[in-house]
């Protein structure tokens, strides 16, 4: 069964450093997005993706993130310089336009020191 | 805007106990999709159900069921003989513009906790 990957599982970074998370989606899907999880809270929506340009985004991606489908498998998040409050689970979703499923994937565990 | 409640925050029950854990929903489109997602400790997002906004007929899967009601705004979701392998958080979600490509609001979750 097809899934959504994303590398690394954990990355540990100092506050102020650049990072960038990675995802690859579903094959076929044509949406992609970008959800946050701080531990021990509810996931909140950052961003959505269609077409090679963001569709909708939230009040937490500023400025500081951005997203990217540098080729034809990779959808990346970057964090510019993170701070203390980005530690948290990223997971990137994909979705094919047809069956209304998101599929997630594993997530990546952000941890800002 | 859309929004989500799930009101309890944790349940704990007993092996085989059933249990319902609640959803209400805000939202002013007339077609959105709700979704259920199971959080085990390890930590990744389990699928577990869609339902459209036109189809209010309850659904069961093997000891999971779900209640859905227009008229009250919530998706209920009920485990019947519960096991210890239900212990996880439990995510009700909604999404709007009958789910192309729009968001999933997620509610709070409820953290299940089944003792043996």
């Amino acid at each position: 069964e097809p899934e959504v990957t994303q590398t690394p599982s954990h990355q540990v970074t100092q506050m102020g450093q650049e990072v960038i998370l990675r995802c690859v989606p579903i094959s076929n899907h044509l949406y992609f997005y970008w959800y946050r999880q701080i531990l021990g809270q509810k996931v909140e929506f950052l961003v959505s993706f269609y077409n090679n340009e963001i569709s909708e985004k939230s009040e937490i991606f500023d400025d500081q993130f951005s997203v990217e489908r540098p080729d034809g498998s990779n959808f990346t998040l970057k964090i510019r310089s993170t701070k203390l409050e980005d530690s948290a689970m990223y997971f990137c979703a994909s979705f094919s336009g047809g069956s209304y499923e998101q599929y997630f994937g594993p997530g990546t565990r952000l941890t800002v020191t | 805007a859309q929004k989500v409640t799930q009101a309890q925050t944790e349940i704990s029950v007993v092996e085989k106990e059933d249990v319902t854990l609640d959803c209400v929903y805000e939202t002013r489109d007339t077609t959105y999709y709700l979704f259920w997602y199971k959080q085990p400790p390890s930590g990744e997002l389990v699928f577990l159900i869609r339902r459209n906004s036109f189809d209010e007929q309850n659904e069961i899967s093997g000891r999971y069921s779900w209640n859905f009601q227009k008229s009250t705004s919530s998706f209920n979701f009920t485990i019947t003989a519960s096991q210890v392998v239900d212990s996880a958080v439990y995510f009700c979600a909604l999404s709007e513009r009958g789910g192309s490509g729009s968001r999933l609001t997620f509610g709070e979750g409820t953290q299940l906790t089944v003792n043996p």
